[in-house]
């Protein structure tokens, strides 16, 4: 069974702070998703990664795929209240699935 | 342009009933997938239908159903609902069959708590 484990399940900080999020697993995907869930909304997506090493910016959030492609990360610099919600990476696998993680539940205090 | 649309937003139902989501998914998309999200277990995929045939299906038990229209409007159901139903399901829809690395377009989710 192919798993995604997102660490921290759980972060606060204070407005400004940087931070890191990851998204791992012991199995390869060929893809990797990452949305933002905000309460009471479905998760929006905000980048996908589909090559080993590949970096994508975006504005303040920085995104990693890892080389072997079994892992994940995404930075936020100098966060922002606007930062807080649910953040969700989702794996693509061989047999064309998203496997998600659970999520890391991120509050930028201001 | 629309969004993904679900109703009802919230349902509360007791054990033992049975119930039916709906999902109208962007004008032109022809996927429609739906995921049950938990608290602890995070997004579990349910199944997904392309063109009124399910293409992908998760672990879940046979009381979880579902069908796809010819408008490309969707529906699951649940049967005979236990208390561990109760989650926020969340229908997502994009333009083709998800593949890898398909964007989804997620609406605001059903809901449901089971008494």
């Amino acid at each position: 069974t192919q798993l995604l484990e997102q660490s921290p399940q759980f972060l606060s900080i204070q407005e400004g702070e940087n931070l890191t999020v990851y998204c791992n697993s012991s199995s390869v995907f060929s893809s990797l998703q990452w949305y933002r869930q905000e309460p009471g909304e479905g998760p929006v997506l905000l980048v996908t990664v589909v090559t080993g090493g590949e970096v994508k910016k975006l504005k303040r959030l920085t995104f990693q795929f890892g080389d072997a492609r079994k892992d994940s990360s995404l930075h936020i610099t100098a966060a922002q209240p606007g930062d807080t919600g649910l953040y969700l990476c989702a794996g693509g696998n061989s047999n064309y699935q998203l496997i998600w993680g659970a999520g890391t539940k991120l509050i930028i205090k201001p | 342009k629309a969004g993904v649309t679900q109703t009802p937003r919230y349902l509360i139902k007791t054990r033992g009933q049975q119930v039916t989501l709906s999902c109208s998914p962007i004008s032109g998309h022809r996927s429609v997938s739906w995921y049950q999200q938990t608290p602890g277990q995070g997004l579990q995929f349910l199944f997904e239908y392309f063109s009124e045939t399910q293409r992908n299906k998760g672990n879940f038990p046979g009381r979880f159903s579902g069908r796809q229209f010819s408008n490309s409007r969707s529906e699951m159901n649940v049967s005979t609902l236990e208390l561990g139903d109760s989650a926020l399901y969340l229908c997502a829809s994009s333009l083709e069959v998800t593949g890898n690395t398909g964007e989804l377009f997620f609406g605001e989710g059903s809901r449901l708590t089971v008494l």
